[in-house]
């Protein structure tokens, strides 16, 4: 069975520290895969996507980057955190675009004081 | 553009008694899927329900239904004999099937559910 891991579960950075989150999808391959940001009581809003490996596709112009180094791991970087960039980041895989399929790792809670 | 409005920021219900959690959405996609997740306070994001554009019949995945009405762009979750476990938040989202969505899910702002005993 597919299972979805991601790391940290808590972070806690300053502003202007740097960022690096990590995603990994087990038992499948080529997946579609997408990072989100949730805010404090607020829906989700994707961030990246990416269909396949070098693949990466921006939503929201801010001051984070994503990679996708293998094809089942995606990371989400910043150079400089902001203090606005505190939020719950989620990541999801697809098995393809039409899918109805969408699951969600368990989430990195981003404080940023 | 997609758009998903959940108009509801908070229901609550007895328990044993059934919830409807409204989502109306707006799309200029021919093709699309809507989904329901449900939101603990743990925050892991757990798929409950799917309901393709083109499919004639209403979901159901045992105690949760989507009620669709494809003409009036509504996609309403229906929970039959609420539990205590059943309190979270719960999100609507929509999957369009345009050029270049690849997936994506645009979500709704979300509707906290409490049950009490």
């Amino acid at each position: 069975s597919q299972t979805i891991h991601q790391w940290p579960a808590t972070l806690v950075q300053p502003v202007g520290s740097p960022l690096s989150l990590e995603c990994t999808v087990e038992g499948t391959s080529n997946p579609n895969l997408y990072w989100y940001r949730q805010a404090a009581g607020r829906g989700l809003q994707l961030l990246f996507y990416s269909v396949g490996i070098g693949q990466i596709s921006s939503e929201v112009p801010q001051n984070l980057s994503a990679s996708r180094p293998q094809d089942r791991q995606f990371i989400l970087s910043s150079k400089k955190l902001l203090l606005s960039d505190s939020g719950f980041y989620l990541c999801a895989w697809g098995p393809g675009q039409f899918s109805n399929e969408q699951y969600f790792g368990p989430g990195t809670r981003l404080t940023v004081t | 553009a997609q758009k998903i409005t959940q108009t509801q920021p908070g229901m609550f219900v007895q328990e044993k008694e059934a919830v409807t959690l409204d989502c109306t959405y707006d799309t200029s996609d021919q093709s699309y899927g809507l989904f329901w997740y449900k939101q603990p306070s743990s925050g892991e994001m757990i798929f409950l329900i799917y309901q393709g554009s083109y499919d004639e019949q209403n979901a159901t995945e045992g105690r949760y239904s989507l009620n669709f009405q494809k003409a009036r762009k509504s996609a309403n979750l229906v929970i039959s004999a609420s539990q205590l476990g059943d309190s979270a938040m719960y999100f609507c989202a929509m999957r369009g099937t345009g050029g270049t969505s690849y997936g994506k899910l645009t979500f709704g702002q979300g509707t906290i559910l409490t049950v009490h005993p």
